[in-house]
């Protein structure tokens, strides 16, 4: 069964760039899925970040358009997130997720999420 | 702010049945999804689709959907059935995902 592992550093600071990766396993970054992140703030809701397929083709949270970036590498079958220009706020666990159903976008499974504080 | 509307919190007595709502515009073009997220933890997708189950997910958790409205059921709760419940879908254009605010239920 698929399972999805997120890595990246747990601290960055403010103004600089976030970087995570999620490496999938038990199954292709090419199958017929979308691949997608989602952050969860200390405490609070969940939120869609964007979403890509292996072709490249991806779908961003409009708030977060302008500083995110998911990219996949196929030969190490694992995807990517950049988000730029962090502040305290994008401090949240991080979690990726395969997309089983597109049309309504349905995630399963996630990873089990790591948590990214933005602080000097 | 979310397209998804969902209480913030809801309580049932042990052994009873909750309904768990969820209203948005694109719920009327989408079905949404469902997930339980306890404490610590991943969440976990409980229902999808017009109303299935994956695989492992007990027979007491049911959805339904009728015009802006999506609905989890949880019929005989049980104590480890306490967690927070997330709704999601699509958006309006269909281009995006968006969470429900999360309902946290109570097994009381």
């Amino acid at each position: 069964q698929v399972q999805l592992q997120e890595s990246g550093p747990g601290l960055v600071k403010p103004s600089g760039t976030l970087s995570l990766t999620c490496a999938v396993s038990g199954g292709s970054i090419s199958s017929s899925n979308w691949w997608s992140w989602v952050r969860q703030p200390p405490g609070k809701g969940l939120e869609w970040i964007g979403e890509i397929y292996h072709s490249g083709s991806t779908n961003y949270n409009p708030s977060l358009k302008s500083r995110v970036t998911i990219s996949v590498d196929k030969s190490k079958n694992q995807f990517s997130l950049k988000l730029s220009s962090v502040t305290a706020a994008d401090t949240a666990v991080y979690y990726c997720a395969r997309v089983v159903d597109v049309v309504v976008i349905t995630f399963d499974p996630w990873g089990q999420g790591t948590l990214v504080t933005v602080s000097s | 702010s979310s397209e998804l509307t969902q209480d913030p919190a809801v309580s049932v007595a042990l052994g009873q049945t909750v309904r768990i709502t969820c209203q948005g515009d694109s719920l009327r073009s989408y079905y949404a999804s469902w997930y339980q997220q306890k404490p610590g933890q991943a969440p976990v997708l409980v229902i999808y689709g017009k109303n299935n189950r994956p695989s492992g997910i007990p027979d007491r958790f049911s959805g339904s959907s009728s015009g802006n409205t999506a609905s989890l059921t949880i019929t005989g709760a049980q104590a480890e059935d306490e967690a927070d419940y997330y709704c999601n879908s699509r958006d309006s254009s269909g281009n995006h995902g968006v969470f429900g605010g999360g309902t946290k239920l109570t097994v009381l």
